[in-house]
């Protein structure tokens, strides 16, 4: 069975903390990705990567860093988190082609920043 | 930026009816993907139609594309009241490297 896991599923950190949410997929997939997600604005993605240490912007990536040392590990960083950060934080992975075509998603960390 | 915009924001049934869910996008595709949302979890991908595709079906879901009004629907057949969700389109645009880009989604309600 596929999985997608994420570090934790909720998370209450401090204005400007430094804060890092980790993603694991053991489905050896080339693309990871990350993804905010907020009432009434869908899924935004911040920034993704199609191989080991390789990443690119998303829409949103302003505030946020990422970091792919091992195929299936893409953390998500928040250098100095503020409260406009606060949110559901998706992580997904996806394989190049064919059957593997479909995104699989993490459950989600929501991230509280007071 | 949203590719993928669905129509109704939300959506009220009772239990046996059909639902329709309808996705508008902007620019080509390569193909179209519709994922549920349980509350606050993760998505999960329901069906994907090629654009080469008009129709598909899979179990009691129906997905239809029309390109050339860059459309999509998601018909849901005898809804139970496990269907409650949201829904979402999401567009593998052309030219793109593996990346979707997601709608605001539907939130289907299914009342016993």
């Amino acid at each position: 069975d596929v999985k997608v896991t994420q570090s934790s599923r909720y998370l209450v950190k401090r204005t400007g903390e430094k804060v890092f949410l980790e993603c694991v997929q053991d489905m050896d997939h080339e693309n990871m990705f990350w993804y905010r997600q907020d009432p009434g604005l869908g899924l935004r993605l911040i920034y993704f990567s199609y191989d080991v240490k390789m990443k690119e912007k998303g829409d949103i990536p302003e505030g946020y860093s990422v970091s792919r040392e091992k195929k299936e590990r893409f953390s998500l960083i928040l250098e100095s988190a503020s409260t406009n950060q606060t949110s559901m934080y998706l992580c997904a992975s996806r394989g190049l082609a064919g059957p593997s075509y479909e995104q699989y998603f993490g459950p989600g960390t929501r991230l509280t920043v007071t | 930026s949203q590719q993928g915009e669905e129509d109704p924001q939300a959506l009220s049934i009772q239990e046996g009816e059909n639902a329709t869910m309808n996705c508008s996008y902007k620019t080509s595709i390569n193909n179209l993907q519709w994922y549920r949302q349980n509350s606050g979890r993760g998505l999960v991908h329901l069906i994907l139609i090629r654009s080469n595709e008009r129709e598909k079906h899979s179990g009691r879901l129906r997905v239809t594309l029309d390109t050339s009004k860059k459309s999509s629907s998601l018909l849901i057949t005898a809804s139970r009241a496990a269907d409650t969700a949201s829904y979402f389109c999401a567009t593998d645009a052309a030219g793109t490297a593996s990346k979707l880009t997601f709608g605001t989604g539907t939130r289907l309600q299914v009342t016993l």
